[in-house]
């Protein structure tokens, strides 16, 4: 079945280091993929998105996320994390490979991370 | 920008009730789409519309119904409302297109009582 599967439901880091978010994907055809983020009481918004062009994808707010076909992920990265960076962060796929309205996201479960003073 | 907005923030509703939750999207998106959100779980799609007068059953549609009557406006029917749909619910549209990002409302938080 295809699939996205985010590796830990909760990810706590210190302010200023690294955020590491990982991501893996289960796919007959090759996918497109997306990483979101979710404020408090509010809804998605995009951070990047990988359609194929570039297999290092930068984002919003200082993210970016690398595209490894042979190890079927897509891992959300930060070099220095920030307080605002608190927040949920969900991995998204497009895995539809034809016919109208197949092109449906598939969502994973979410991370949650926490960013220590 | 495109704006994805639905109609109310906060609902609480009660056990039998008719509960129609609406989003409007001003992008001309062909896609739109009903998901719930609870904790631990993510996101599920509840249904899906492609087209006007369209729509598709998402993973979890049961106690759900929809209607797009205009391709702007996608309505979510809880037809008898039950506590076990209490939940965040979010709208969300996109482009006919495989590699389009879905861009998403404020989520209407519904508590049924």
């Amino acid at each position: 079945a295809q699939s996205v599967t985010q590796l830990g439901s909760h990810v706590s880091v210190s302010e200023g280091a690294l955020v590491l978010l990982r991501c893996n994907y289960s796919s007959s055809v090759p996918p497109y993929l997306f990483w979101y983020v979710q404020y408090p009481n509010q809804g998605l918004q995009l951070l990047l998105k990988y359609t194929s062009a570039a297999t290092l994808v930068k984002g919003i707010n200082g993210f970016e996320a690398e595209f490894k076909k042979s190890e079927t992920s897509f891992h959300l990265t930060k070099p220095s994390a920030h307080m605002s960076d608190a927040a949920e962060y969900f991995c998204a796929a497009s895995l539809g490979d034809s016919g109208a309205g197949s092109y449906q996201l598939t969502f994973g479960k979410g991370t949650k991370l926490s960013v220590i003073p | 920008d495109v704006k994805v907005t639905q109609s109310s923030r906060y609902l609480v509703k009660r056990t039998g009730e008719k509960v129609f939750l609406e989003c409007v999207q001003d992008m001309d998106h062909e896609n739109m789409f009903w998901y719930r959100q609870d904790p631990g779980l993510g996101l599920r799609l509840i249904y899906f519309s492609y087209d006007v007068k369209m729509k598709e059953k998402g993973d979890i549609p049961e106690g759900y119904s929809v209607s797009r009557e205009k391709k702007e406006r996608f309505s979510l029917i809880l037809e008898s409302a039950s506590t076990n749909q209490t939940s965040m619910y979010l709208c969300a549209s996109s482009l006919e297109w495989r590699g389009t990002e879905a861009f998403f409302g404020q989520g209407t938080r519904l508590t049924v009582v």
